[in-house]
């Protein structure tokens, strides 16, 4: 058990819609990533969030987008779905020189 | 296109037996990481080298790291049917264990 937990665990959205994920965990870990994990893949990093701020973003578009809250849980949003966004995200909380704790993801399905 | 590339994509052993997965990278990197991930959930780490190590040891785990060659491998000794999962080579360009560019994995199966 991790700690981190994400919700929902599963979603249906249509294409062109948007939504929003959410990540939190138990520990007061303040770094935050977003990893996004398309079938039979490897994860690929969206962007990471630090103190509220984002730290770092992957090749990912502006319509995906996030938050981080003082209590340091995160959203991620996606404007704009298309079907290639269809995936498992995953995100993982890090807190000083310890390894990534990863909640275990919600499965978008964008039809 | 992803730092690490495992190899193989896809192993299949009997209970008892060694499991060997490699991972080879791109560019210079600070540490290597190796992670699992049971089906349809999230990854678990299990072991960072960095780059001034060659090997290193987790209870069953050995993982070597040759920067040479840009490689490394992950060694499961006396596998267990609980061992079946996928498992994947992470890389950090920038120190730490954050922003990890990650590998297409190793899908394990462990057969009773």
């Amino acid at each position: 058990e991790t700690g981190v937990t994400q919700s929902p665990t599963h979603l249906i959205k249509t294409r062109g819609q948007q939504v929003t994920l959410r990540c939190s965990s138990q520990s007061g870990h303040n770094t935050v990533s977003w990893y996004q994990q398309a079938l039979g893949q490897g994860p690929q990093f969206i962007f990471q969030y630090y103190r509220e701020e984002e730290n770092g973003r992957g090749n990912f578009p502006p319509r995906f987008s996030g938050l981080q809250f003082p209590n340091y849980s995160s959203e991620l949003n996606v404007n704009a779905l298309e079907l290639d966004d269809s995936a498992l995200y995953l995100c993982a909380f890090e807190g000083p020189d310890s390894p990534l704790h990863f909640g275990n993801g919600t499965r978008l399905t964008v039809t | 296109s992803q730092q690490g590339e495992e190899d193989p994509q896809a192993l299949s052993i009997q209970e008892g037996e060694n499991a060997t997965m490699n991972c080879s990278y791109k560019t210079s990197i600070n540490n290597l990481q190796w992670y699992r991930q049971n089906s349809g959930r999230g990854l678990v780490h299990l072991i960072l080298i960095r780059s001034n190590e060659r090997e290193k040891h987790s209870g069953r785990l050995r993982v070597t790291l040759d920067t040479s060659k840009k490689s490394s491998s992950l060694l499961i000794t006396a596998s267990r049917a609980a061992d079946t999962a996928s498992y994947f080579c992470a890389t950090s360009l920038s120190g730490g264990y954050n922003k990890l560019i990650f590998g297409a994995g190793t899908r394990l199966a462990v057969h009773p």
